[in-house]
């Protein structure tokens, strides 16, 4: 069963740009979650999305949105990039339920220079 | 929201020795993950645990969800071992909330 991709892995953006991320997630998982890690913040949640539907938003500006498709792969955009959202972004995908976790792709480490 | 802590923030062992992480939360959960965060930054899961004891290997954890806290057990601890120990818990409302880590380090 492959796991939760990422890409890309690294990216180098400049100041006032605008990027795009991506996460395919454990197939038959519905859920995915968007995590940001930094030195300073550690792990603080973006959003999490569920066949389609944002279900829940964390405490980040509107620059941060998202969003998910039909086969719950999902994007995750920044747009006027700031030095200060250089950072580990992580995706995690779940299907809700009994017994299951959250399973946590390789991560895109974003430079904004 | 649910607020996370861990203790120790930062841990020194030598080879072969034993340590406990410890996760306290502050209201009820529905899920509590450990994970441990590789130097690339992939996140490991290592147990889903919002209730009881599990084992795997050299690790386990317990939770004791009505007394709120959770403890993740590494026995014999191998250089491999080291890394940041995250322990993380979701409420009702979807998203789970990560502690701040505890930063292992096995000297040989």
């Amino acid at each position: 069963k492959a796991g939760v991709t990422q890409t890309p892995r690294y990216l180098i953006k400049t100041r006032g740009q605008q990027v795009t991320l991506s996460c395919s997630p454990i197939s038959g998982h519905r859920s995915v979650s968007w995590y940001q890690q930094t030195p300073g913040q550690g792990l603080q949640f973006l959003f999490e999305y569920f066949s389609e539907t944002q279900r829940n938003k964390g405490n980040f500006p509107g620059r941060f949105s998202g969003r998910q498709f039909s086969n719950s792969r999902s994007e995750m955009n920044v747009s006027t990039l700031e030095l200060g959202d250089s950072a580990l972004y992580l995706c995690a995908s779940n299907e809700p339920g009994p017994a299951y976790g959250y399973t946590f792709g390789s991560g895109t480490r974003l430079t904004v220079v | 929201g649910i607020q996370v802590e861990q203790s120790p923030p930062d841990l020194i062992l030598q080879e072969g020795a034993n340590s406990t992480l410890r996760c306290n939360f502050s209201d009820s959960v529905n899920n509590l993950q450990w994970f441990h965060q590789n130097p690339w930054g992939q996140l490991i899961n290592l147990f889903y645990i919002p209730s009881g004891t599990k084992q795997n290997g050299r690790l386990s954890a317990t939770t004791v969800a009505t007394e709120r806290y959770s403890l993740l057990y590494i026995s014999s601890s191998q250089t491999t071992d080291s890394g940041v120990y995250f322990c993380a818990v979701e409420g009702n409302n979807n998203d789970m909330r990560f502690g701040a880590g505890t930063r292992l380090t096995v000297k040989p």
